[in-house]
């Protein structure tokens, strides 16, 4: 089993501050995907960054996927309290999709 | 615009009783998938499926069949409940294979005394 790790599980911050979060594996991956989870809900898809070294950006966030395709990060600008939530990364292989145990993310106003 | 549809949202079961759980969706997705979300575990993969027909293991498989006899539904039968299977248990579907978005549903919140 190819195994994500994610960092920090848990994050507090004030409204207007940056982040950056990570998702690290010693595995190669074809591609990661990156979810948001808000309670209550089932986890919704934000990103898939597929090539070595690919940067996506989606409005505040801004993704980025490893030269080598084994670890990604997430970065968020000026965060805000609707930014609050559990964030996942997911990537796979032999038709399995594995997913990292997530950031738990506080934006407070 | 349904997407996947998991029934029920809350159950309450004691141990050794079975129940199925279910997941249907409505955009003709080849790939369905099981997963199991625990405190601090994050999503766990437990059943998968690639077509009508054909179904396999993933990560945490123990103590859960499937079947995928129509490609809108994946239902996941607990055989006899432990409270260790006590979790929220979400569905999941895709276009094509595992490394399309998935869709997920919202879950159905599973205790087990």
């Amino acid at each position: 089993t190819q195994l994500l790790e994610q960092s920090p599980q848990f994050l507090s911050i004030q409204e207007g501050e940056n982040l950056t979060v990570y998702c690290n594996s010693s595995s190669v991956f074809s591609s990661l995907q990156w979810y948001r989870q808000e309670p209550g809900e089932g986890p919704v898809l934000l990103v898939t960054v597929v090539t070595g070294g690919e940067v996506k950006k989606l409005k505040r966030l801004t993704f980025q996927f490893g030269d080598a395709r084994k670890d990604s990060s997430l970065h968020i600008t000026a965060a805000q309290p609707g930014d609050t939530g559990l964030y996942l990364c997911a990537g796979g292989s032999n038709y399995k999709l594995t997913f990292g145990k997530g950031t738990l993310l506080t934006v407070n106003p | 615009n349904a997407g996947v549809t998991q029934t029920p949202k809350f159950q309450v079961l004691k141990t050794g009783q079975s129940m199925t759980l279910q997941c249907a969706q409505d955009m003709n997705h080849e790939y369905m998938s099981w997963y199991r979300q625990d405190p601090g575990m994050g999503l766990r993969l437990i059943h998968y499926s690639v077509g009508a027909g054909i179904t396999d293991q993933g990560e945490v498989p123990n103590g859960y069949n499937v079947s995928r006899s129509t490609t809108e539904d994946f239902p996941l039968r607990l055989l006899s409940a432990a409270p260790s299977q006590t979790s929220v248990y979400f569905c999941a579907s895709s276009y094509g294979q595992y490394n399309q978005p998935q869709h997920f549903g919202d879950g159905t919140r599973l205790s087990i005394l």
